[in-house]
């Protein structure tokens, strides 16, 4: 299940489990939204993004789930492995800000249970 | 090939001395950035940089002063450093000041005592 721990929110699943990690964004003119994975000692990494244009866009075991109504993002992690163990972080950018960067979220801690 | 590299990966140092990190990308983006992650992983935007310019300098003390020799380097000197100022620093790039192939590099520790 889901819980707000004193830091980050942590989901724990069981291994092979299919994971949900919601968002809220903050900004209405965000045009852009991307998930990042971030494990231990490492950046960020890129997992997937959507454009405002679009509801849902697919990758490989990910989904991405854009609701602009009520400003939420999801992230779908389908047959969960040990190594997408990690914290995950949804960012939003508005695409006319130029070099205005990325606007982060509160991030979740996925823990994969063996 | 390390794509955006930062040094070094860990820095501990003692309060009111003055520190440098170094960033470098080879993936020929024209905008570098800076974020810090503060110790509950909270990401924020310190500055960018579009071709060695100067873009955002969010609200971050002045004792922080970012430094662009050419579009590929992007430094960040800290004066006179406070317990505060310990955090993960990131790097990034992106290609002309789009966020489409934005990537981080994998961090800085600094630790002030």
């Amino acid at each position: 299940g889901e819980s707000v721990g004193l830091h980050l929110p942590t989901l724990s699943v069981q291994e092979g489990d299919n994971s949900i990690i919601n968002c809220a964004y903050s900004n209405s003119a965000s045009d852009y939204f991307i998930w990042y994975k971030q494990e231990s000692g490492k950046g960020p990494q890129f997992i997937i993004d959507i454009r405002s244009n679009m509801d849902k866009r697919q990758g490989q075991r990910v989904t991405v789930l854009l609701n602009k109504t009520v400003k939420h993002l999801s992230l779908q992690i389908a047959a969960t492995q040990p190594g997408d163990s990690a914290v995950y972080f949804c960012a939003e950018n508005y695409s006319g800000g130029g070099a205005d960067g990325l606007t982060f979220g509160k991030g979740t801690h996925l823990i994969i249970q063996p | 090939d390390t794509a955006v590299s930062q040094t070094p990966k860990y820095l501990v140092t003692q309060m009111g001395n003055d520190k440098s990190i170094k960033c470098e990308q080879n993936l020929g983006h024209d905008t570098m950035y800076w974020y810090k992650q503060d110790s509950k992983k909270f990401l924020k935007i310190m500055f960018s940089y579009n071709n060695k310019e100067l873009i955002i300098n969010e609200t971050v003390p002045n004792r922080f002063s970012p430094k662009s020799p050419d579009k590929a380097h992007l430094n960040l000197h800290i004066n006179s450093l406070e317990l505060g100022d310990s955090a993960v620093y990131f790097c990034a790039s992106s290609p002309s000041g789009t966020t489409y192939g934005y990537t981080f590099g994998s961090g800085t520790r600094l630790t002030v005592v």
